[in-house]
């Protein structure tokens, strides 16, 4: 069956704190990963994305992922979090050919303090 | 970048009425579309994919003729709650990806969601 799997429910953090986020995923084929925030009241965004290539992927804000094939992960990275990445933060994944929906994981809440 | 928007944003009713939710793109022609439920605090879930011209998809679950949705061009596609009740509200948020002819597909856009309400 298809799932992802984020494993920390809420992470709390103080600014300048480094952050790792954790994404296992199961699917058949060639996947391609994306991560997405959702700010508080807000839709949406696309924070990065993993189709092929590197598997160390460079997003918006100073996010990074890797996509470790071997252990179906995709990691989320940030070196030194601020107050304003207080959000949640959605694993998905979807097969790499054809129009598939995404296949989110349940997120995780993550809080900045100051 | 590819902009998706939905209307209304917000919308209260009494039990027993229908709504319907517009989902637009408004930058580029999406034959598939996709409509989630998101309830709050957890995560989206995907109810049906919406197919330009045909019949949507629906996930195992999700009644077809209690959310209908109905993909009339390229860049629209409506979801009506009919018949809503209070267990129907919820965040309702669509989505849509460009697509090129090889069948390789960019990312997916979300609208801003709709948030509905039934009394």
């Amino acid at each position: 069956a298809q799932s992802v799997s984020q494993h920390n429910h809420h992470v709390i953090l103080s600014e300048a704190a480094s952050l790792e986020l954790g994404c296992n995923y199961s699917y058949g084929g060639t996947v391609n990963l994306f991560w997405y925030v959702q700010y508080p009241g807000q839709h949406l965004q696309l924070l990065l994305k993993y189709f092929s290539g590197d598997p160390l992927v460079k997003g918006i804000k100073g996010f990074e992922a890797e996509f470790i094939k071997s252990k179906f992960s995709f990691n989320l990275r940030k070196p030194s979090v601020q107050w304003s990445d207080t959000a949640e933060y959605f694993c998905a994944v979807k097969g790499a050919w054809g129009n598939t929906p995404l296949v989110f994981g349940k997120g995780t809440r993550l809080s900045v303090i100051a | 970048g590819a902009v998706v928007s939905q209307h209304p944003s917000w919308v209260i009713c009494k039990s027993g009425t229908s709504v319907k939710i517009e989902c637009r793109s408004l930058d580029f022609q999406a034959t598939t579309m996709f409509w989630y439920r998101q309830f709050p605090k957890q995560s989206l879930m995907l109810m049906a994919t919406s197919n330009e011209g045909s019949k949507a998809t629906y996930e195992q679950g999700v009644e077809k003729d209690k959310f209908l949705i109905n993909h009339a061009s390229l860049t629209l596609s409506t979801l009506t709650v009919t018949s809503a009740h209070p267990e129907d509200s919820s965040f309702y948020i669509c989505s849509a990806s460009p697509s090129d002819r090889t069948g390789v597909t960019d990312t997916q856009y979300f609208g801003p969601g709709t948030r509905l309400t039934v009394l």
